[in-house]
């Protein structure tokens, strides 16, 4: 069975970071990209980006990366303020586009 | 980039269809046969229900359909059930490399 296992939620304070794990099974991993999503709080849903296998990328507070070992991707987010608030989603695909295996989402509440 | 335009809401019978528009540019919707649409139930993860403007992943109903004309995709959705009441969301790669999503659409199936 395809799914990705996300990691539990997180409330964290404002300037702190947190990262957020993502474990796939039933696939090989090193085929797929793995995309990170975000959702706010009764909004819409955001693209962050997206991550090759056993690949790093670092984009300003966000940080991704993917390791095939462990078949694991992690979402690292710095400086954290509320508008980081949201469930944050891992997303099997072999295209930026077209996503077809969603984790279960990971809440972070940014609170002081 | 801004988000594609979705109608906040829109409603139909049990049996009805409904259309649900997603309004891009030139650089992502208009220019690219790469638009998706997912669903999305209270609480759950999307589901994605249509890929590549017209391609549905196996395991979808066939009364979700998809098309393009210019600009604008849309997400037609035949005999309306009560299990389709959901929010809807379509997105599309753009020239930015990075994929842009439409604000959702919130679908009642009176």
């Amino acid at each position: 069975q395809v799914q990705l296992v996300q990691s539990g939620p997180e409330v964290k304070k404002p300037g702190a970071s947190v990262r957020v794990s993502c474990r796939a099974s039933g696939y090989t991993f090193a085929a797929y990209d793995i995309t990170w999503v975000r959702q706010a709080p009764g909004q819409g849903l955001e693209w962050m980006g997206r991550i090759s296998p056993n690949n790093a990328e670092f984009q300003g507070r966000v940080a991704m990366t993917s390791d095939t070992s462990s078949r694991t991707a992690h979402l690292d987010l710095s400086s954290l303020t509320h508008d980081d608030t949201a469930v944050y989603y891992c997303v099997r695909g072999s295209r930026p586009n077209g996503l077809d295996v969603w984790g279960q989402g990971t809440l972070v509440t940014v609170s002081s | 980039q801004s988000a594609l335009t979705q109608p906040a809401s829109v409603s139909g019978s049990p049996g009805q269809s409904i259309t649900i528009s997603c309004s891009g540019g030139s650089g992502d919707v208009g220019f690219y046969n790469d638009v998706s649409w997912y669903q999305q139930h209270p609480g759950k993860a999307p589901k994605l229900m249509i890929s590549d403007v017209n391609n549905r992943p196996s395991g979808v109903s066939d009364r979700f359909s998809g098309s393009k004309s210019g600009n604008t995709a849309s997400l037609t959705i035949s005999g309306l059930q009560t299990e389709d009441e959901a929010h809807y969301y379509c997105s599309s790669y753009s020239s930015s490399n990075t994929v842009i999503f439409g604000g959702g659409t919130l679908l009642t199936v009176l």
